[in-house]
């Protein structure tokens, strides 16, 4: 069976930092290339970024509102994606959705909430 | 940048009926390669979101036959033949041709039953 469970969600003060985890199993994660994506409240889908694999070598690429503030990595010996988060915003409360996708298939896990309030 | 605008934003429907949503790009999304990236999905109410269909007409394995992609070049469309309840939810169309500013989606439309 297919899982992507993201962790590390919560609360945090704008300006504040957070890190989002993507634990992934039941498909080949390193051969995956993976995404985040986030949804605020009420609101539609949002590309956040994406990593490719290590065999495509490439930066990871980011969406112009998070560029600079935001950093997605994967450790594929542990099969788990990360999207560290630096001076959030009101603006990035959503819930954060991981996506893997191989040449056949797409996966989403269930994502994180991410509130930013004072 | 491209811009993905989806019609209508409400689509009721009665069940049994069939149900077609738009979805329309700025920009051409033919890529170099010959290929037009262009997905939709569906997110039914409280749950994650579930590719339907990929490069316009190829449907995702589970995926009823009653959905089917069509479209070229800036429009394209998603058609449910025959709709159900468990069709009910936001359906978004996704361009993956243009780097940057990457993925892009639609606003969404949100299927209803009547």
């Amino acid at each position: 069976e297919v899982q992507l469970v993201e962790s590390g969600g919560g609360l945090v003060k704008p300006g504040g930092s957070l890190r989002l985890s993507c634990a992934a199993s039941g498909f080949p994660f390193s051969d995956a290339w993976m995404n985040w994506v986030r949804q605020a409240p009420g609101k539609g889908l949002e590309w956040v970024g994406r990593i490719k694999t290590k065999t495509d070598a490439e930066t990871p690429a980011y969406a112009a509102p998070v560029k600079g503030r935001f950093t997605i990595s994967r450790d594929d010996s542990k099969n788990t994606l990360y999207l560290l988060m630096n001076s959030l915003k009101t603006e990035d409360t959503a819930v954060y959705y991981c996506r893997g996708v191989t040449a056949t298939n797409d996966y989403w896990g269930q994502g994180a909430l991410v509130t930013v309030s004072s | 940048d491209v811009v993905m605008t989806q019609s209508p934003l409400s689509l009721p429907v009665t069940l049994g009926q069939p149900a077609s949503i738009s979805c329309r790009s700025s920009q051409s999304l033919v890529h170099s390669d010959g290929n037009t990236y262009l997905n939709w999905f569906q997110q039914r109410p409280g749950q994650s979101p579930r590719r339907l269909i990929y490069k316009v007409s190829n449907r995702d394995s589970g995926v009823p036959d009653r959905f089917s992609g069509s479209g070229s070049v800036t429009d394209f469309t998603l058609t449910i033949s025959r709709v159900e309840a468990e069709d009910v939810g936001v359906y978004y169309c996704m361009q993956a041709t243009h780097w940057p500013p990457g993925l892009t989606f639609g606003g969404g439309t949100k299927v209803e039953i009547k």
